[in-house]
């Protein structure tokens, strides 16, 4: 199975400033056209919230401060400028293979 | 628009059965899998396994091969997944959502079906 390494495990952030949340997997997740890498998030008492696509797809209606990044191993989430809605746990998930896998999670906090 | 609706909240007793439904609005049921995710609490995401209902094709994931039995009803547009011999450990919430086919991000979620195993 691709296991999914998210880092940190939480972070807190000032509004108005950058967070970055980073997953890395197990082996690549990338054809040279696509990365079978998506982001999501939850907030609690909800369902994850898909927000990414394909690594930098943003998906239709989620804010333009959502970013994604990264190819093969290596993604990064960024979210700039924080806002006060923006609390909540992310997760990244791949499709690369079957067993489908999520990263264990980053809960972001305002400082 | 897209809609997934899941069934109520389960209280059920260790070794039992239990059967819990997501009903699809908004889309060609056939067309798109429908992934399950379980949730608890300090566990994270796991997927289960999902199932495309056109064809009644599924995947599972080993862990739960044995646990989780999933079914569709292509004339109500309903999908259901079934867990056995159930154990304290299967207390978690449990999502539907929307897979696509070509590659396996999840658009649309169930509200989400709470299960609580006790005794």
């Amino acid at each position: 199975d691709i296991v999914l390494t998210q880092s940190p495990a939480s972070l807190a952030v000032s509004l108005g400033q950058r967070a970055t949340i980073s997953c890395r997997a197990s082996q690549s997740v990338s054809t040279s056209s696509y990365s079978y890498m998506h982001w999501y998030q939850q907030k609690p008492g909800q369902p994850p919230k898909l927000l990414i696509k394909y690594a930098s797809n943003l998906e239709s209606g989620v804010p333009a401060r959502f970013s994604g990044s990264g190819s093969g191993t290596d993604f990064t989430l960024n979210i700039h400028p924080v806002e006060e809605e923006d609390t909540a746990t992310y997760y990244c998930q791949h499709s690369w293979e079957i067993p489908l896998t999520f990263g264990a999670g980053t809960k972001l906090e305002l400082k | 628009q897209v809609q997934l609706q899941q069934s109520g909240a389960e209280l059920m007793k260790p070794g039992a059965s239990v059967k819990i439904s997501c009903k699809a609005t908004g889309y060609t049921f056939s067309s798109y899998w429908i992934e399950w995710v379980k949730q608890r609490p300090g566990h994270g995401l796991e997927w289960i396994g999902e199932i495309l209902p056109g064809s009644g094709s599924t995947n599972y994931n080993e862990k739960f091969k044995g646990k989780a039995t999933f079914t569709a009803d292509t004339s109500s547009n309903t999908a259901y997944m079934q867990l056995s011999s159930l154990t304290s450990e299967d207390s978690a919430v449990y999502y539907c959502a929307r897979g696509t086919t070509a590659t396996r991000y999840f658009d649309y979620w169930g509200q989400g079906t709470t299960l609580t195993v006790s005794s």
